[in-house]
């Protein structure tokens, strides 16, 4: 039963333009959403939050997008760099903490 | 300043065997979380361990068991092995039970064979 779902394995995109991954979910009880960037031999490393009752947050180049009605979430990445390249996972915490199955994202110079 | 170690890197088992995973967590954290990834998917919660005791726990067998210390590093148990438990086993420790602020290591892999 996956409760947060990331449809698109893979995503290429021009060096400064941007990225946008995107996510899913079910449980209307998930209080806060968390987007990692995972680089190959490496644990995931956090990137940016929201909480529930917010639906937009922003950290420099990363924006993250809430939609309560919908039940989805993005990341945009403005503007992409090579260096973004990695998989990045959604995740959203209530009782307990759930994974999405990650976007590969690769920046092309 | 550390932040989440794991031991070991790499293992190597066959079905039926018993395997242990320890974490150190990052200085300061006092919650320790373990993850399963198996390849392809996202990381899958096993359980939780605060104050030494076993707090939240994942869609996991009994199979799976943890330690929490006085020092707050854990352990991860597997008995009974089986070929679908190779995976990528996660280790993040965070303060006070805090899903936010989760810090992950690097993982150990682990091949059944």
């Amino acid at each position: 039963d996956q409760q947060v779902k990331q449809n698109s394995p893979s995503l290429s995109v021009q060096e400064g333009r941007i990225s946008i991954l995107n996510c899913d979910y079910t449980n209307s009880m998930f209080d806060y959403f968390l987007w990692y960037k995972k680089y190959p031999a490496e644990g995931p490393t956090f990137l940016i939050s929201i909480s529930s009752i917010k639906d937009k947050n922003e950290d420099g180049r990363f924006t993250v997008f809430l939609n309560k009605s919908a039940k989805h979430l993005s990341l945009h990445i403005v503007p992409s760099q090579p260096g973004d390249s990695a998989v990045y996972f959604c995740a959203a915490s209530g009782n307990q903490f759930y994974f999405g199955t990650g976007t590969s994202l690769t920046v092309i110079p | 300043d550390a932040g989440v170690t794991q031991s070991p890197t790499h293992l190597i088992k066959t079905r039926g065997q018993q395997v242990t995973l320890r974490c150190s967590p990052k200085s300061g954290h006092d919650t320790v979380s373990w993850y399963q990834q198996a390849l392809g998917q996202g990381p899958q919660f096993i359980f939780q361990y605060y104050e030494e005791e076993e707090r939240q726990r994942g869609n996991f067998p009994d199979r799976f068991s943890g330690h929490q210390f006085p020092n707050y590093s854990s352990e991860l148990n597997v008995n009974a092995l089986l070929l679908g438990d190779s995976a990528l086993y996660l280790c993040a420790s965070s303060l006070d039970r805090g899903w936010e602020t989760q810090y992950f290591g690097p993982g150990t892999r682990l091949l059944v064979l």
